[in-house]
């Protein structure tokens, strides 16, 4: 089984402009959650979304949007790209919101990409 | 306000013998769910251990375990028997619920283990 997949793996965009990433969930979950890495600290967390609803936003600019589509998928965009834009931006699915026992509450994360802004 | 704190930037371990990472959370909420993850040099996040605030007994997982000491507000790792591959960064974090009915997880700044041959 595929697990989540995210694309691109690298980038690398100017100041200013905009970047769309794309992540694509574990067949069957409906949620896909939004971090932003940066180099050197823990991932933070930009957004959550549920059966095509946005249902948790972080601290981040409005700069920052996402969407989910009827098959799950997911993307983020970024506008008007920042130095401090550069982190590794991380993807997580799961099959629900969190309720039930699995004690990994079904967060799965993928390999992330690497945005480097110039 | 600082909710995860992870007070070790890096650690040496021997390997074959056992490491601590130290964790401490603040939250006001009577429920909550604490995690370890490990992210090698690849990026991924690999989920280790989960720790309910409920949860009378310690969890484990083969060779990790949490020492959970609720009144502390502590959730340590703890890797038995280290191997080489556990070389990583390593993550302690909190799940809290949204506004929206949905859930985020708070990560602390991590520590990095080196294990040596």
């Amino acid at each position: 089984d595929a697990g989540v997949t995210q694309s691109p793996t690298h980038l690398i965009k100017t100041r200013g402009q905009h970047v769309t990433l794309r992540c694509s969930p574990i067949s069957g979950h409906k949620s896909v959650s939004w971090y932003q890495q940066v180099l050197g600290q823990g991932p933070q967390f930009i957004f959550q979304y549920y059966e095509k609803e946005e249902r948790g936003r972080g601290n981040f600019p409005d700069r920052f949007s996402a969407r989910q589509f009827p098959n799950y998928s997911s993307e983020l965009n970024v506008n008007a790209l920042l130095l401090g834009d550069s982190a590794l931006y991380l993807c997580a699915s799961s099959s629900n919101l969190g309720q039930g026992t699995p004690a990994n509450y079904g967060y799965t994360f993928g390999s992330g990409t690497r945005l480097t802004v110039v | 306000a600082q909710k995860i704190t992870q007070t070790q930037p890096g650690m040496f371990v021997q390997e074959k013998e056992a490491v601590t990472l130290d964790c401490t959370y603040d939250t006001s909420d009577p429920s909550y769910g604490l995690f370890w993850y490990k992210q090698p040099s690849s990026g991924e996040m690999i989920f280790l251990i989960y720790q309910g605030s409920y949860d009378q007994q310690n969890a484990t997982e083969g060779r990790y375990s949490l020492n959970f000491q609720k009144a502390r507000k502590s959730a340590n790792l703890v890797i038995s028997a280290s191997q080489l591959g556990d070389s990583a960064m390593y993550f302690c974090a909190m799940r809290e619920w949204s506004r929206g009915g949905g859930f985020k997880t708070i990560f602390g700044a991590g520590t990095r283990l080196f294990v040596k041959a």
